[in-house]
């Protein structure tokens, strides 16, 4: 299994809180993506990553920010969390864009 | 990127072949098709992937049509452990959000003792 690392793996915290999650990578892989995975909405692309420094939206940015000072480390921030976004949040990395993405376990965050 | 069609559920015996079809008809030249599965509560498992030829691994088969219009994954000796969510997905080489996969809802396969 790849080497990827999330943290927390649960969390429950209060609305107008702010909040990050981390990934942490032992692959060396180009690329870092977050996603979350609601029922009914299957996954979607939050923010990507393509080297440190580089990052861009996906197709539901808003409310979140991310940043890549370092190769293994994905942060996804939470502004100030609202209870829509709770939600279960997915880290997948590849090592070029056109290779296969793999994930890790998830962290489950409710915002209450 | 493509859309992908998939029957919601199937059931298949342990120990048997599991096929498991997806209908992608718009697919254009440059695009991909790739399996994925979800056990519950697990984050997603990547299986296989191809372009026209058919592919296999140590986890399953994929084998697409000539056309390119359908593909079927198969696992050659099912066991419980693969009980899960498979996602069929098509994505281009270079897609205008790069590296995003569109998951859609994916088929439920149950395999029974």
């Amino acid at each position: 299994d790849a080497g990827i690392t999330q943290s927390p793996r649960h969390k429950v915290t209060e609305t107008g809180t702010p909040v990050t999650l981390r990934c942490h990578q032992t692959e060396n892989h180009r690329y870092m993506y977050w996603y979350r995975q609601d029922p009914g909405h299957g996954l979607r692309l939050i923010h990507y990553s393509y080297g440190v420094k580089d990052t861009d939206k996906g197709e539901v940015s808003d409310g979140y920010s991310v940043s890549r000072s370092k190769t293994e480390d994905f942060l996804l921030t939470l502004e100030s969390a609202t209870s829509s976004q709770t939600s279960v949040y997915f880290c997948a990395i590849s090592e070029e864009v056109v290779q296969p993405q793999h994930f890790g376990d998830g962290t489950r965050l409710s915002i209450l | 990127d493509a859309k992908t069609t998939q029957p919601p559920s199937m059931d298949c015996a342990e120990g048997r072949a599991a096929n498991l079809p997806c209908n992608h008809s718009t697919i254009s030249g440059n695009e991909y098709v790739y399996w994925y599965r979800q056990i519950h509560s697990q984050g997603p498992q990547y299986i296989i992937h191809g372009l026209k030829n058919n592919e296999t691994n140590e986890m399953a088969s994929l084998i697409i049509t000539e056309d390119r219009k359908s593909s079927t994954l198969i696992l050659p000796h099912a066991t419980l452990r693969d009980t899960a969510v498979y996602y069929c997905i098509v994505r281009a080489l270079f897609s205008s959000n790069t590296g995003k996969l569109i998951f859609g809802q994916g088929t439920t396969l149950q395999v029974k003792p």
